[in-house]
């Protein structure tokens, strides 16, 4: 079935390098994709959002590009920060539907 | 910015026993809700899309009458987790959608274990 995905489940960068965390989605009927952010224990907290007629979107030290050629989705965080360690979910939705979530990718900041 | 109020944020139960989780937006109105559960080193997956005024719409596989929603108001939702069992044990995630903007806000999050 459809389904939304992530490349890679555990990314470790170095404290201030830039991080790039990738997602695959294979419903070309999307509209909208969302970037969330989930520390242990808590509530998806939203990063970013773009919609489909869009390819790039940019906010405060985040990024997302959107590659609709590909069903490419890709979040881009600079200067990363210790409190950026968590899990990143990329989520798919569009209509009164509610989101589909990608598997999600740990990411580990290392001092 | 818009917040969603998400209770209890944990609760331990002993089997057969009901129990009831709220989700509440505080500064928005939200004609539909979303009830997703989390097993532990995995993704979110969504149970149930819930409309105020009317039944809720459950995803396949989701027992509709083990896990009851009433949505009751444009500002609550609630999940409730009938006979419970071990295997029920979960992360339970709501999420709700912005009458205005269509935004999706998430609530904190409810741990529940069945004892």
């Amino acid at each position: 079935g459809e389904s939304v995905g992530l490349h890679l489940p555990t990314l470790s960068v170095q404290e201030g390098d830039n991080s790039i965390i990738n997602c695959a989605y294979s419903n070309s009927a999307s509209d909208y994709f969302i970037w969330y952010k989930q520390e242990s224990g808590k509530g998806p907290q939203f990063i970013i959002d773009i919609r489909s007629n869009m390819d790039k979107r940019q906010g405060q030290r985040v990024t997302v590009l959107l590659n609709k050629t590909v069903k490419h989705l890709s979040l881009q965080i600079a200067a990363t920060q210790p409190g950026d360690s968590a899990v990143y979910f990329c989520a798919e939705g569009g209509g009164a539907d509610g989101l589909t979530f990608g598997k999600g990718t740990h990411l580990i900041i290392q001092p | 910015g818009a917040v969603v109020s998400q209770h209890p944020s944990w609760v331990i139960c002993k089997s057969g026993t009901s129990v009831k989780i709220e989700c509440r937006s505080l500064d928005f109105q939200a004609t539909t809700m979303f009830w997703y559960r989390q097993f532990p080193k995995q993704s979110l997956m969504l149970m149930a899309t819930s409309n105020e005024g009317s039944k809720a719409t459950y995803e396949q596989g989701v027992e509709k009458d083990k896990f009851l929603i009433n949505h009751a108001s444009l500002t609550l939702s609630t999940l409730t987790v009938t006979s419970a069992h071990p295997e029920d044990s979960s992360f339970y995630i709501c999420s709700a959608r912005d009458n205005e903007n269509y935004g999706y806000t998430f609530g904190s999050g409810t741990r529940l274990t069945v004892v």
